[in-house]
């Protein structure tokens, strides 16, 4: 069975600073799809970033980068010139086939110190 | 993309009584999923649905107590049944495009 492990329960971070959190799934697959969503406390979830397996390439939006570590099922999530609005709940998911559904991590929680 | 609202946006129950969510997407979509996510918890899967089949249900969730229907490609409901304190969650609905995206989410609680 696919899981998915965020271990820190929650994170802080100044505003302007760069901040990481950390992700790492158990899979026997090699064809899948890793995201990070986000929820704020409105908590409608939007999707943050999306990351194929088989791209070797990091994806990069905007402030929001990934370190994906296919080797050591680990997938982080780095968020740069961080913003008061980047506060909420941050969760890693992972998806094998295009309607197949999502597992999801614990989560974490954000803060950004002003 | 894919826009996705639900009814109600929350409500609050009395223990065992039913309570019937509705979902409404703005295109066709073969897949439609349910998740719920408990006070300060991740989300789980209660079920997926496809239009003109049975909802397949994940462990630990039956259709006596989470009935699902899906009379089209747009639209799909929950009922959460004979509500107890302990169903007291969001639930949300979730469509996958070329993404997945999200419904608003049902803020239930029973009382």
């Amino acid at each position: 069975a696919q899981t998915v492990t965020q271990s820190q329960p929650e994170m802080s971070v100044q505003e302007a600073e760069t901040v990481t959190l950390s992700c790492t799934y158990d899979t026997s697959e090699s064809d899948y799809y890793l995201f990070w969503y986000k929820q704020p406390p409105s908590r409608q979830m939007i999707l943050v970033i999306r990351q194929e397996a088989y791209k070797q390439q990091n994806a990069t939006e905007n402030r929001f980068s990934v370190n994906f570590q296919k080797a050591a099922k680990s997938f982080s999530l780095k968020i740069s010139d961080s913003q008061l609005g980047d506060a909420a709940m941050y969760f890693c998911a992972y998806r094998t086939g295009a309607n197949s559904k999502l597992t999801f991590g614990k989560g974490i929680t954000l803060s950004v110190r002003p | 993309s894919a826009v996705i609202s639900q009814k109600p946006s929350r409500d609050i129950c009395q223990r065992g009584t039913s309570l019937t969510i509705q979902c409404q997407v703005d295109s066709q979509v073969t897949m439609m999923f349910w998740y719920r996510q408990q006070p300060g918890q991740s989300l789980t899967l209660i079920a997926t649905a496809n239009q003109g089949s049975e909802a397949t249900y994940e462990s630990g969730f039956v259709i006596d107590k989470f009935p699902i229907s899906r009379p089209n490609l747009t639209f799909s409901t929950l009922t959460v049944s004979n509500m107890s304190p302990e169903d007291s969650s969001i639930y949300l609905c979730s469509v996958v495009t070329y993404e997945q995206y999200f419904g608003p989410g049902t803020r239930l609680t029973v009382t």
